[in-house]
């Protein structure tokens, strides 16, 4: 099973506050978890991203939490900006078939209001 | 670093013509390629893998002649759309991985509207 569930579909929130989106993976091959912001018409751009040997990675703003056991991760942005409105996508990927080809979630549409 | 460069960012064509659209690696050198396309509010669907000099690999449910890759360099992958048609338009998106690296790093993305 290649399906990454992303959730929520879509999020407000308030600036300043903490924006979490989660997501969850069958594949157990899956050994690279990163997250991709997009604006409306630009290509994702790479926020950050975790390996399952490690639990939490922080860059800045945004926190990975990575939960091996369970088979999900999420994104938490802290002191969210209307700046980070955005569509977010996690994504998922494995060398089992020898290309790394991502296999994204269904993306959460985030609006952080002044 | 880590720059992908796509090209054209915007196109539209007739009905019946074909469209080429251009992905660069600008800072790295790039083995393995992949296209992607992305409807309104949708998320991206894998189109297909190009390895540098090799035949490119195609998702289940893409017209590989319809949608040609080439993978000529380790610094350029191009797609061309052939006999394009209007349920061919579509925001196509490529990305490049380095050898060796995880990172896959994305390009801005194409509008191709056919009319």
């Amino acid at each position: 099973q290649q399906q990454v569930k992303q959730s929520p579909q879509s999020l407000i929130v308030q600036k300043g506050g903490i924006s979490i989106i989660n997501c969850a993976y069958e594949n157990t091959a899956f050994d690279y978890f990163p997250w991709y912001q997009q604006f409306p018409g630009k290509g994702p751009a790479l926020l950050i991203a975790i390996r399952p040997d490690v639990s939490e990675k922080k860059e800045g703003r945004f926190t990975i939490s990575f939960n091996k056991s369970a088979k999900q991760f999420s994104l938490h942005i802290m002191d969210s900006q209307p700046g980070d409105s955005a569509t977010y996508f996690c994504a998922a990927s494995s060398m089992d078939t020898g290309r790394r080809a991502l296999t994204f979630g269904s993306g959460t549409r985030l609006q952080v209001q002044p | 670093g880590a720059v992908v460069s796509q090209h054209p960012s915007w196109v539209i064509c007739k009905s019946g013509t074909s469209v080429k659209i251009e992905c660069r690696s600008l800072d790295f050198q790039a083995t393995t390629m992949f296209w992607y396309r992305q409807f309104p509010k949708q998320s991206l669907m894998l189109m297909a893998t190009s390895n540098e000099g090799s035949k490119a690999t195609y998702e289940q449910g893409v017209e590989k002649d319809k949608f040609l890759i080439n993978h000529a360099s380790l610094t350029l992958s191009t797609l061309t759309v052939t006999s394009a048609h209007p349920e061919d338009s579509s925001f196509y998106i490529c990305s490049a991985r380095e050898s060796g690296r995880t990172e896959a790093f994305f390009g801005q993305g194409t509008r191709l509207t056919v009319v």
